[in-house]
């Protein structure tokens, strides 16, 4: 079956625009989470998302916002965009409760000009 | 933040030998761990989880070992291939709810297979 997909792939935007990313969770998988790597910090925790609800979020400032449908596709976005900004963006599903594998999409590499 | 990625330790290996990978982890509370392979432009790939009431579990090629006494994981990756040149990463999942959980992620290991 289809893994992860996330849109777009890759895309550029200014400082102080915003940017909205989509994720499509493996089917049957309830759970999204989101996460941020960068060369400077590594792969970091974003937010997480179970039948429509941020369940965790991580330290991330307010710029950063996500939300999940019914059909448990979510997408992330990111007001007023900093250079620091700039980075893969990497969608993850899983089955709901403990213990179950968390798989990742391909990501979406968002650069700021 | 939890995870750095400044400089990745680099892992040498000749085509043929056997890999082993380390990983420190910081919570003694993380219930589950999980080995991902990046290879470079793609997003992370699962290569094998272990529970925390385990101490090693085993997969095609690769075996996972668990100490939780000193919080310590490696993956050991059996007669190592060039395609098995990438970034190698471990992540513990920090449980919060029943159903909330987040991986906390190591800086991540270089792995370079010499033919």
């Amino acid at each position: 079956k289809a893994g992860v997909t996330q849109t777009p792939r890759y895309l550029i935007k200014t400082r102080g625009q915003q940017v909205t990313l989509s994720c499509s969770p493996i089917s049957g998988h309830r759970s999204v989470s989101w996460y941020q790597q960068t060369p400077g910090q590594g792969l970091q925790f974003l937010f997480e998302y179970f039948s429509e609800t941020q369940r965790n979020k991580g330290n991330f400032p307010g710029r950063f916002s996500g939300r999940q449908f019914s059909n448990s596709r979510s997408e992330m976005n990111v007001s007023t965009l900093e250079l620091g900004d700039s980075a893969l963006y990497l969608c993850a599903s899983s089955l709901v409760g403990g213990g179950n594998t968390i798989y990742f999409g391909e990501g979406s590499w968002l650069t700021v000009v | 933040g939890e995870s750095v990625g400044l400089h990745l330790p680099t892992l040498s290996v000749q085509e043929g030998d056997n890999s082993i990978i380390n990983c420190a982890y910081s919570n003694s509370a993380s219930d589950y761990f999980i080995w991902y392979k990046q290879e470079s432009g793609k997003g992370p790939q699962f290569i094998i989880d272990i529970r925390s009431n385990m101490d090693k579990r085993q997969g095609q090629r690769v075996t996972v070992l668990l100490n939780k006494t000193v919080k310590h994981l490696s993956l050991q990756i059996a007669a190592t291939q060039p395609g098995d040149s990438a970034v190698y990463f471990c992540a513990e999942r920090r449980r919060f709810t029943e159903y909330g959980n987040k991986l906390v992620f190591g800086a991540g290991t270089i792995l370079r297979v010499k033919s």
